[in-house]
């Protein structure tokens, strides 16, 4: 069975810096797809970045960034220039392709402090 | 932009009652999915649907809970006799058939409090 980790329950940045929230899984896939989810304290799942498995190239999408080991399994969030509105909880999913369940890991509370 | 809506956006009942949760996926979106969130916990999948059957369920899912796509617009999550550890948000999503970014759009989510 697939597993999705992140080992930081907690992170603080402060505002204009930058943070890595750390992802690992566990999958005998070859082909797969990694996400990286927002939720503010509205509670909505927000899509932040997607990362296609077979793709070597890391996924950017302005100010987030990933840095996607496959070897390692590894998928980890880059934060650049943080804002107070990146405050919320991080997920990491992980899904096998178009129509199959996410796997989330247990996510990463973010905050961003002055 | 379209969007993924949720109703109720709270629902309180009581211990053995049934509950219905809907949704209104994304108009050309044919994947359709339920997941929820105990309170301070990770987000679990609960099923998967896909031309008028599910495709996929979790354990989680067991014979109280059903799904439906009533009509062409709305996906519905009934809890036949609820227990209080139902109490969770439940987040409905949807997805397109086919697509090579394989993004699935969340709604709001229902939060259930069962007393």
């Amino acid at each position: 069975a697939q597993t999705v980790t992140q080992s930081q329950p907690e992170m603080s940045v402060q505002e204009a810096e930058t943070v890595t929230l750390s992802c690992t899984y566990d999958t005998s896939e070859s082909d797969y797809y990694l996400f990286w989810y927002k939720q503010p304290p509205s509670r909505q799942m927000i899509l932040v970045i997607r990362q296609e498995a077979y793709k070597q190239q890391n996924a950017t999408e302005n100010r987030f960034s990933v840095n996607f080991q496959k070897a390692a399994k590894s998928f980890s969030l880059k934060i650049s220039d943080s804002q107070l509105g990146d405050a919320a909880m991080y997920f990491c999913a992980y899904n096998r392709g178009t129509a199959s369940k996410l796997t989330f890991g247990t996510g990463t509370r973010l905050q961003v402090t002055l | 932009e379209p969007e993924v809506t949720q109703t109720p956006s709270h629902q309180v009942t009581q211990m053995g009652q049934e509950v219905i949760l809907r949704c209104v996926p994304i108009s050309n979106h044919l994947y359709f999915y339920w997941y929820r969130q105990i309170l301070g916990q990770k987000v679990e999948f609960l099923v998967s649907f896909y031309n008028n059957e599910i495709s996929e369920k979790s354990e989680i899912f067991d014979d109280q809970f059903s799904v439906e796509r009533p009509d062409g617009s709305n996906f519905t999550l009934k809890i036949r006799s609820t227990k209080l550890e139902d109490s969770a948000m439940y987040f409905c999503a949807s997805s397109v058939a086919g697509a090579s970014y394989n993004e699935q759009f969340f709604g709001p989510g229902t939060r259930l409090t069962v007393l």
